[in-house]
């Protein structure tokens, strides 16, 4: 019954390599959205797409990009990790257009190591 | 890794009593609120939400409530049991179309066997 795929638990990744975190839906959402969480700092926004091939900055998209090239499948890019990009990262879902007002649903996680 | 719940204020209930959660949101035009559950190790899953037009909305062993004129919402969980253990945090829809939620930091819950 998962609705938000990520397809990796935990990462461990070298300083200075390009990582790829990978995210789908089976909901149809139009709608979707990464964050990060840190301890004491909630959920963070970094980049969000209300629709394919459309992405917007969050609040702290610095060091990140993302793809959606798919309806389905909204992916985050650290271009060259660094430490200070271990995390906890959340991808989430959300119907767009007429269901407004609608929670989000979020996968698992992906907890990253960057070393 | 760290836990979420680790630097968040945190709520230490005994079994099967009632706990309640407080959350002040920001924004006095927001019209939705949602209140999730995030377990060790897991992502954050939907618990209730409530729209601006109630003031209360009860689902199985919680009830959320909304105070409008002070911009409060409140979790109440009843007979809290060991499952209950967990972060949770309210959101708000912040208008401006297309759904966007702002979160708040959490509050960690603890249930004392």
């Amino acid at each position: 019954d998962v609705k938000v795929t990520q397809s990796s638990r935990y990462l461990v990744k070298r300083t200075g390599e390009k990582v790829f975190l990978e995210c789908v839906q089976d909901m149809d959402h139009e709608n979707m959205f990464w964050y990060r969480q840190d301890p004491g700092l909630g959920l963070r926004l970094i980049y969000f797409s209300y629709d394919v091939k459309m992405k917007e900055k969050g609040d702290i998209p610095e060091g990140y990009s993302v793809s959606r090239e798919k309806k389905e499948r909204f992916s985050l890019i650290l271009e060259s990790a660094s430490t200070n990009q271990t995390s906890m990262y959340l991808c989430a879902s959300s119907p767009g257009g007429v269901y407004y007002n609608y929670g989000y649903t979020f996968g698992s996680g992906t907890r990253l190591t960057v070393v | 890794g760290e836990s979420v719940g680790l630097h968040l204020p945190t709520l230490s209930v005994q079994e099967g009593d009632n706990s309640i959660i407080n959350c002040a949101y920001s924004n006095s035009a927001s019209d939705y609120f949602i209140w999730y559950k995030q377990e060790s190790g897991k992502g954050p899953q939907f618990i209730i939400d409530i729209r601006s037009n109630m003031d209360k909305r009860q689902g199985q062993r919680v009830t959320v409530l909304l105070n409008k004129t002070v911009k409060h919402l409140s979790l109440q969980i009843a007979a809290t049991q060991p499952g209950d253990s967990a972060v949770y945090f309210c959101a708000e829809n912040i208008g401006g179309g297309n759904n966007r939620l702002a979160f708040g930091k959490g509050n960690q819950v603890v249930v004392i066997p």
